[in-house]
């Protein structure tokens, strides 16, 4: 079974530019969720898409990221114009939607942004 | 409020011994999730272990228990006879809710650990 893969692996871009990272989940999992580790810093929640619809964005830093996942498939997340701060790596994760049990993550092997 | 707080940037331990990775957490829910993930140098986040908050036993998978200490809000990663390829960073994660909310995650800022041969 193929895992969560995203692309592209590492991207570096110039403060200002766009970029937009794609991820694949794991097919049959409704759940897919964006987040970033900032360095040093605690894995944060950025939002949580079941099937097509987002269920929570409320981790979303401001209107320069967003997201989408077209049919309830791939997802992606755009960031236009990046900033200096948005530098990271943006991981996203999927899982079954289940509502008890572990309902376990799967993540992908992340997306590293940096912004110069 | 932090709702995952690992306390141990960093962490030594010799290899075949047992270690010990610290986490708390903060929830006012009676159903919740505890999960400790592994992420090695390559970058990829390796789901270990889960315990729910129902769950009267620690949770065990292979060397990896987890110290579910439910008074105390801490659920400690303990992973016996340390190998090289442990080395790696680890999360703590909760899932809280019911519901609509079931599925969200919270993570911990995460502990770096290094076996030393």
């Amino acid at each position: 079974e193929a895992g969560v893969t995203q692309f592209p692996s590492h991207s570096v871009i110039e403060k200002g530019q766009t970029v937009t990272l794609r991820c694949d989940p794991i097919s049959g999992h409704d759940n897919l969720y964006w987040y970033r580790r900032v360095m040093g810093k605690e894995i944060k929640f950025l939002l949580h898409f079941v099937k097509e619809s987002k269920q929570d964005e409320s981790g979303m830093p401001n209107n320069r990221f967003l997201a989408e996942r077209t049919g309830g498939t791939y997802s992606t997340l755009k960031v236009q114009p990046a900033e200096l701060e948005d530098s990271g790596v943006y991981f996203c994760a999927s899982s079954f939607n289940r509502v008890a049990g572990a309902n376990v993550l799967t993540f992908g092997a992340g997306s590293r942004l940096t912004v110069l | 409020a932090q709702k995952i707080t690992q306390t141990q940037p960093g962490m030594f331990v010799q290899e075949k011994e047992a270690v010990t990775l610290d986490c708390t957490y903060d929830t006012s829910d009676q159903s919740y999730g505890l999960f400790w993930y592994k992420q090695p140098s390559s970058g990829e986040m390796i789901f270990l272990i889960y315990q729910g908050s129902y769950d009267e036993q620690n949770a065990t998978e292979g060397r990896y228990s987890l110290n579910f200490q439910k008074a105390r809000k801490s659920a400690n990663l303990v992973i016996s006879a340390s190998q090289l390829g442990d080395s790696a960073m680890y999360f703590c994660a909760m899932r809280e809710g019911v519901g609509e909310d079931f599925n969200k995650f919270y993570f911990g800022s995460g502990t770096k650990l290094n076996v030393k041969p």
